[in-house]
């Protein structure tokens, strides 16, 4: 069955510092990978995606991922991190069946000043 | 401009009381989702649908029923509401990209059933 493992819980990084929330999955083939972020009291908004091609994807503001089929990762990468990033980050891929979605535990990042 | 509205954003209700929330999309998407999400849980379905007049169960559906009665809408009922059902609702709208998983967001109701 397809999974989604987050394995950090909580990622704690000074502001400016770069920036790794690591994601695992086991899915049949190549799956579709996203990453959400959920800002407090917001609800999740789609970061970046893969769905084929450059293993490396670029997101929305300066976030970017690297699929590796032969460690089964996307991880999120950020050069530079800001306090404003500080939110839940959601790794995810395409449950069975259709219309549904796997969603992993989510990793909390706090940036400190 | 937001995609995926909810209403209402903050609920409060008595224990065998009667809910409805609410959500909205102007995506055209076909499809759409109700979530809860609770400390130590993460994000579960509980209903969702492909079309207007459908509805299916999701993961934890006791409790809740859904009604989709066109493309935008989509309610979630609580019929007898308990206090195990206090949480915060999303509903997402997405359709066939990604293989169903990328999805749109509303910003969620929080509820307290007392």
């Amino acid at each position: 069955a397809q999974s989604v493992t987050q394995p950090d819980a909580r990622v704690t990084v000074s502001e400016g510092a770069s920036l790794q929330l690591r994601c695992k999955y086991s899915y049949s083939a190549t799956p579709y990978l996203f990453w959400y972020v959920q800002y407090p009291r917001q609800g999740l908004q789609l970061l970046l995606k893969y769905y084929s091609g450059d293993p490396v994807v670029q997101g929305v503001n300066s976030f970017e991922a690297e699929f590796s089929k032969s460690n089964s990762s996307f991880h999120l990468q950020k050069a530079s991190v800001h306090w404003s990033d500080s939110a839940v980050y959601f790794c995810a891929l395409p449950g069975t069946g259709g219309y549904k979605v796997v969603f992993g535990s989510g990793t909390r990042l706090l940036v400190s000043p | 401009e937001a995609a995926v509205t909810q209403s209402p954003r903050n609920k409060v209700a008595v224990t065998g009381g009667k809910v409805t929330l609410s959500c909205n999309q102007t995506n055209n998407h076909n499809n759409m989702y109700w979530y809860r999400q609770d400390t130590g849980h993460g994000l579960r379905l509980i209903h969702y649908s492909y079309g207007a007049g459908s509805t299916e169960k999701g993961d934890i559906p006791d409790g809740y029923k859904a009604s989709r009665p066109s493309q935008e809408n989509f309610s979630l009922i609580l019929e007898l509401a308990t206090p195990s059902q206090t949480s915060v609702y999303f509903c997402a709208s997405g359709d066939a990209l990604g293989g169903y998983a990328e999805q749109f967001f509303g910003p969620g109701t929080r509820l307290t059933v007392l």
